[in-house]
This record gives C-alpha cells, structure tokens and sequence, in this order.
C-alpha cells in the first residue's frame, strides 16, 4: 500500500467512448504525475502538477485531458482515443518537486482501446 | 537532456545467484540514480537511490548500486536472489544543477524483468 490509490484498475473502451482516470493520493503530497508504461518502451511521463497547477505537458495528445482539482486528486479525462493508446496508465506523487524526491505509484489502470 | 539504457531486457538466475542488473546514463548535468521495483499488479516501488556522497548505495530488500562517473553507469547488485525478487526493475535518471535542488523530468530505462528459478 503505496498511500496512492488509482480507479478503475482495468478499463475497457471503444474509441468513441469516453472515461476517466482517477487517483486519489493520502499522503499530503503536493506533486502529481501521469505517466504512460507501454510494453516494451520506457515509462512515458505525461502530465506533472504541483499545487494543483500543471507544470508539464509532455506533447501529450488532447485526446487525453488531464484534471485536478486538489493536491490529493488528479483525474485523466479520456475522448476518441486509438488503439495504441492502450497501456497501464500509472499515478504517482512526491512531496513536492525536488530533484532528490521520492516518487510514490498508484497500482495503475491497464486501458484496452477497442 | 537525459538517457537511460538497461542492459537486457530479461535477466534470469538461480536462488541464491548473485544479481547483476546493468543501467547506463547520459546526463549533462551531475545526475541523480534511481532503481525503481514493480512487483506484478503493482505500480513502482523506490529500492534505492543516488543523490550525492557516498557512491555505494545500500537500499530495501538487499539491493545496492555503485554509482560510477567515469563509466556513467548505476548497476544494481544483490549477493544472492530470492524468489521474491522476481519483478520488473527500472533505472531513473535526474538532472540536478550545482545547488542540487532544480525540477528535472525523471527519465526511466526500458526496464529488466528479472526471473528467479528454484
């Protein structure tokens, strides 16, 4: 148990659909991530936030549009996405955004883009 | 800018065996080393990491890594493996400025999975 919990653990969808990610963190932590892990390729940082301001967009596509709301809650808003979309969306947090900071991981959501 | 190369994308060995998984970086900037576990179903889990001082680095479950400069390399090493060492493990690069302090994206390797037979 990592203090950050992610929802759904699995998702399914079309790619008219549209769904959300969550992650919720307990820690008090001000930094929130998004990260993509693709098999075979290197975990892919998405999206940072620190104190609820986004400080990273990775030239992520918009059919991925992340929210947060607070410092313990960080959504991922999912429209039209493709095939290759499909992935274990992974969460984490850290303190803040100190180089030496520890980041902590939620157990992720694996996505299936039908 | 920042890169992290693992040595082998699978790594196999007997209970007991030593562990050697091997990661490579490049950084313009002095780094910071991480090695990073996720257990099946699991997000990750931070083993150890380098920041400054000490270039041998002692973390959970046994671990350590040689932060070596002139070979720009981070291996993780554990004397002998246990079952529950079977995972995924990756290397994470950081730049720092010379106050240490500075944001720098964390850069992970292509990860090693680790197999561990009895």
């Amino acid at each position: 148990e990592t203090g950050v919990t992610q929802t759904p653990r699995h998702l399914v969808m079309g790619m008219t659909n549209k769904k959300s990610l969550k992650c919720e963190q307990h820690l008090g932590h001000n930094a929130m991530y998004w990260y993509k892990q693709s098999a075979k390729k290197p975990l892919e940082l998405m999206f940072v936030y620190n104190f609820k301001e986004q400080t990273e967009n990775n030239s992520v596509p918009s059919r991925f549009s992340p929210e947060c709301p607070n410092s313990s809650h960080l959504f991922l808003h999912l429209h039209t996405l493709q095939p290759e979309d499909s992935a274990l969306y992974l969460c984490a947090s850290s303190q803040d955004l100190q180089i030496n900071e520890k980041l902590f991981f939620g157990s992720g959501t694996q996505l299936s883009v039908l | 800018a920042q890169s992290v190369t693992q040595l082998g994308s699978h790594v196999s060995v007997s209970e007991g065996a030593l562990v050697l998984l091997r990661c490579n970086y490049s950084s313009s900037v002095p780094p910071y080393l991480f090695w990073y576990v996720q257990y099946p179903n699991q997000g990750l889990q931070l083993l150890l990491k380098y920041t400054t001082g000490a270039t041998l680095v002692k973390g959970i479950n046994g671990f350590e890594a040689e932060f070596k400069k002139s070979e720009t390399s981070f291996h993780l090493t554990k004397p002998s493996a246990h079952m529950s060492d079977a995972a995924e493990y990756f290397c994470a690069v950081r730049g720092a400025n010379a106050g240490g302090t500075s944001y720098g994206k964390l850069t992970f390797g292509q990860g090693t999975i680790l197999t561990v037979h009895p």
